[in-house]
């Protein structure tokens, strides 16, 4: 089954520095999508980043990097020069096959504190 | 702009009460989709719908319906078979075009 998983329940980060996020994903799909989001306490869910499986080179999205390994099956979110209000909810997420509704799989998420 | 609607924001209920859940989008999407999160966990899928008139059980249907009579309409009913209906639910759409979901602000439901 497919799976998603965020090992790190939560994280903190002094102001400026770099952070990863770590994600490990299960599929046996060929062809997949990896999502990450970012879930202030207001719970609107806001897009990050995404990487098909198909993508040969990591994403990039401003101070958002997503660290593909396909075959570690690893999606790890790396946030550059962190700011206070990056402190949030994290989630990673995989889009499921299209024949299967193109649903998205969460993890549990990482708690992010960006200390000043 | 385009976007997605969900009313109302914060929703009580009393046990045994059936309540329904408004996610409206006018960005034109086939899909929605319905989450449930819980405190500190991840989002669940409740139901999904492809098209209009058709939709599927996700992984947490049970004390759950919900319909599919317009395009941009994809109300949840929480009825009361759900044994712990207390969550935030989140409305969810996506075009078939590219790969980009659309979330909505969500729902917060308390039994009282």
């Amino acid at each position: 089954a497919q799976k998603i998983t965020q090992t790190q329940p939560g994280m903190f980060v002094q102001e400026k520095e770099a952070v990863t996020l770590d994600c490990t994903y299960d599929t046996s799909d060929q062809s997949y999508g990896l999502f990450w989001y970012k879930q202030p306490s207001s719970g609107e869910m806001i897009f990050l980043i995404y990487q098909g499986s198909y993508d040969e080179q990591n994403a990039t999205e401003g101070r958002y990097s997503l660290n593909f390994q396909k075959a570690r099956k690893s999606a790890n979110l790396v946030i550059s020069a962190s700011q206070l209000g990056d402190s949030a909810m994290y989630f990673c997420a995989m889009r499921e096959g299209w024949s299967q509704g193109g649903k998205l799989i969460f993890g549990q998420g990482t708690e992010l504190s960006v200390k000043p | 702009d385009g976007g997605i609607t969900q009313s109302p924001k914060y929703l009580f209920r009393k046990e045994g009460q059936n309540v329904t859940l408004s996610c409206e989008q006018n960005l034109n999407h086939d899909a929605m989709y319905w989450y449930r999160q819980d405190p500190g966990q991840g989002l669940r899928l409740i139901y999904y719908s492809q098209i209009v008139n058709d939709f599927q059980k996700g992984d947490i249907a049970e004390g759950y319906s919900v319909s599919r009579e317009k395009k941009e309409s994809f109300p949840l009913t929480v009825t009361s078979a759900q044994k712990n209906p207390t969550a935030f639910y989140l409305c969810a759409s996506r075009s078939g075009i590219n790969y980009g979901y659309t979330f909505g602000s969500g729902t917060r439901l308390t039994v009282v």
